[in-house]
């Protein structure tokens, strides 16, 4: 059983570009969270996609984008990157939204930098 | 609105206990978790909360009193290993749709030394 991958692992983009990062449930789930932690924060719900569906969303704005795959692998799409976009970006995947234990499988994350 | 709250930063000695609180005002409760960070790291989940009483995991428990909207992380002989943040996060209602984000704490940073 794999557990939750992510890539890249660090990423350095300048303000305005636009940045992908990727996210693999793991095995046998098919809902993925997406979470922002900004540094000395706890992390912050971005949005959450189940069977290729967004499935809620937080309060961020509308440049910040998704998708869902599939084989329920998903993406993370940002564009017009602003310095506070800086961040590290964790995914977690659950069986299903209603899984009562689910976000306990987060990936390693992936650092942004934007400068 | 939503709102956890945790102290910021704890000392302890390695082999002793210490108790990691967290208080939270939510719209509506379905579960409560705690989490382990190492610095640069991804959050490691410690345990789950959803009922009243005790959660015990080795040298890790955690309590939970929903009418009290308190938490408490309980860690046993310390280890120097055990030097991380220790987020408390709350997921709110259990309806609808985005009813599964987690609203978490600013962590609470646990420096453990000798």
């Amino acid at each position: 059983e794999t557990g939750v991958t992510q890539s890249p692992t660090h990423l350095i983009k300048t303000r305005g570009q636009q940045v992908t990062l990727r996210c693999s449930s793991q095995s046998g789930h098919n809902t993925v969270s997406w979470y922002q932690q900004a540094l000395g924060q706890g992390p912050q719900f971005i949005f959450q996609y189940y069977r290729e569906e967004e499935n809620g969303r937080g309060n961020f704005p509308p440049r910040f984008s998704g998708l869902q795959f599939p084989n329920y692998s998903s993406e993370l799409n940002v564009n017009a990157l602003e310095l506070d976009d800086s961040a590290l970006y964790l995914c977690a995947s659950s069986f299903s939204p209603g899984d009562r234990g689910s976000e306990r499988f987060f990936g390693p994350g992936t650092r942004l930098t934007v400068l | 609105g939503q709102n956890i709250d945790q102290p910021t930063e704890m000392t302890a000695t390695e082999g002793a206990i210490v108790q990691i609180n967290c208080t939270y005002q939510t719209s509506g409760f379905n579960g409560l978790f705690w989490y382990q960070q190492h610095a640069g790291e991804a959050p490691t989940f410690l345990s789950y909360n959803v009922l009243d009483g005790l959660e015990e995991k080795g040298r890790f428990s955690s309590f939970l009193s929903r009418s009290k909207g308190y938490s408490y992380l309980l860690l046993k002989e310390l280890q120097m290993k055990d030097s991380a943040s220790y987020l408390c996060a709350v997921r709110p209602t259990y309806s609808g749709a985005g009813s599964y984000q987690l609203t978490f704490g600013k962590g609470t940073k646990l420096s453990v030394i000798p």
